[in-house]
């Protein structure tokens, strides 16, 4: 079945460089989503990149991506302490036909940066 | 640009009331979701309408839950009666073609 899988806890000391990775299941995605939740807030779209590329740079934000291994990371470099948050991978599905699908997420890493 | 507009932001209800929530996408978007998070369950896709019109509604959780989008500034997902279980936070989401997909804040609901 369709699955997203991230490890649930991160800690890294500030400064230093955070790597979130993510398995997804469906190789018909096309594109990859990291999302990005404060406390009581909603679901802040950091970054996403299509199926065609291998990496894409966005400032601080790195993003990976090996479709063979099916496997999705996020770098954040010089981590500073409001990075503190939960990070969802998201993979888009679609339905027969190529019309939008569905957004399956993974249960998020919890993100801790430490002074 | 205002993003998805949600109402209320929070909601704490008795169990067995009728429970509405609301939202209205970003300006041009043709598709509209709702999500429900919770700490067992995640994120979960309830319902998407794509140019107001429900296209998939496989995630709704039983006959309590309907959602309507009576035009495309506007969408209710309504709750009758509420119970315990459902206390969750529900999201509303917007895209446009159906590639980037923008959240609200989210209505966090809590049935006593």
């Amino acid at each position: 079945g369709e699955d997203v899988e991230q490890s649930l806890f991160l800690s890294v000391r500030e400064g230093d460089s955070s790597v979130i990775n993510c398995t997804y299941t469906d190789s018909s995605s096309t594109y990859l989503y990291w999302y990005k939740q404060e406390p009581g807030a909603g679901l802040q779209l950091l970054t996403y990149i299509f199926s065609n590329m291998d990496m894409k740079q966005d400032q601080r934000l790195t993003v990976l991506l090996n479709k063979k291994d099916k496997h999705l990371s996020l770098r954040i470099a010089d981590t500073q302490t409001g990075d503190s948050a939960i990070y969802f991978c998201a993979e888009l599905l679609r339905n027969y036909g190529g019309s939008q699908g569905n957004l399956i997420f993974g249960k998020g890493t919890k993100l801790s940066v430490k002074p | 640009d205002a993003g998805v507009i949600q109402s209320p932001r929070h909601e704490v209800t008795e169990m067995g009331q009728e429970v509405t929530l609301r939202c209205k996408p970003i300006s041009g978007h043709d598709y509209l979701f709702w999500y429900r998070q919770t700490m067992m369950r995640g994120l979960e896709l309830l319902i998407y309408f794509n140019n107001n019109v429900p296209i998939d509604d496989s995630g709704m959780p039983e006959d309590r839950f309907s959602a309507k989008m009576p035009n495309a500034s506007f969408s209710t997902l309504k709750i009758q009666p509420s119970e315990p279980r459902d206390s969750a936070v529900y999201f509303c989401a917007s895209s446009f073609k159906g590639n980037t997909i923008y959240f609200g804040e989210g209505s966090w609901l809590t049935v006593v």
